[in-house]
């Protein structure tokens, strides 16, 4: 059975930093390309970023430019997402995804986990 | 405001039909892949669609989905009250170099 068990979440000030852990189980964790996804309270979807099976490729929505930084390890089956300059719009649950095998580009999102809150205070 | 553009909100009878648009550009939804997701109150989103029309496992053959150019539509016929939940489109756009999700579409069975 896959699983994805986000952690990291939590309260931060404006112009902080959190990283998020998500730790999957079930699959061949580095033949999957992962992502991240986010839900502001009330709002809807919004992709965060995306990395390939191998961490050669790696995608960020504009909103996370520049602040936020994907990564895996593949020995450790862990996802992370780095996130740095934290906004008050960057509050929402964060949801590790695990896309498809192959490019990021064309990926859909079957397994998800059930999301860390972070919270960013100003 | 969404890169895909859905309708906020769409009512329907229970045992009616329902449809779902999806609309963006050449860039996204013309030359990629569609998803379709569904999200009941306080869970995660669940796969309904992929690869524009392919139900998920599991997923009865009254859910359908098709894609036409630049715009995407979810149907599900034969309403019940458990398909009462937020609906959102998925699919990467190529000029951004990112996934984009739709704004959401809740829908209500009256």
């Amino acid at each position: 059975e896959v699983q994805l068990l986000e952690s990291g979440g939590g309260l931060v000030q404006s112009g902080g930093s959190l990283r998020l852990s998500c730790a999957a189980s079930g699959f061949t964790f580095s033949t999957f390309v992962m992502s991240w996804v986010r839900q502001a309270p009330g709002k809807g979807l919004e992709w965060v970023s995306g990395i390939s099976g191998s961490g050669d490729s790696t995608y960020y929505a504009a909103s996370v430019k520049g602040r936020f930084t994907i990564s895996r390890d593949n020995s450790k089956d862990t996802l992370y997402l780095q996130m740095d300059s934290l906004r008050a719009e960057d509050t929402a649950l964060y949801y590790c995804a695990k896309g498809r095998v192959g490019a990021v580009a064309g990926t859909f999102y079957l397994h998800w986990g059930q999301g860390t809150l972070v919270t960013v205070t100003s | 405001q969404s890169v895909l553009t859905q309708p906020p909100s769409v009512s329907a009878a229970p045992g009616q039909k329902v449809t779902i648009s999806c609309s963006g550009s050449s860039s996204n939804i013309e030359n990629n892949y569609v998803s379709w997701y569904q999200q009941l109150p306080g869970t995660a989103p669940k796969l309904l669609i992929y690869d524009n029309s392919k139900r998920h496992s599991g997923i009865p053959d009254r859910i359908s989905a098709s894609k036409s150019g630049t715009s995407a539509t979810l149907g599900i016929t034969g309403l019940q009250t458990g398909d009462e939940a937020d609906y959102y489109c998925g699919t990467w756009d190529s000029s951004l170099s990112a996934g984009v999700f739709g704004g959401g579409t809740k829908l209500t069975v009256l």
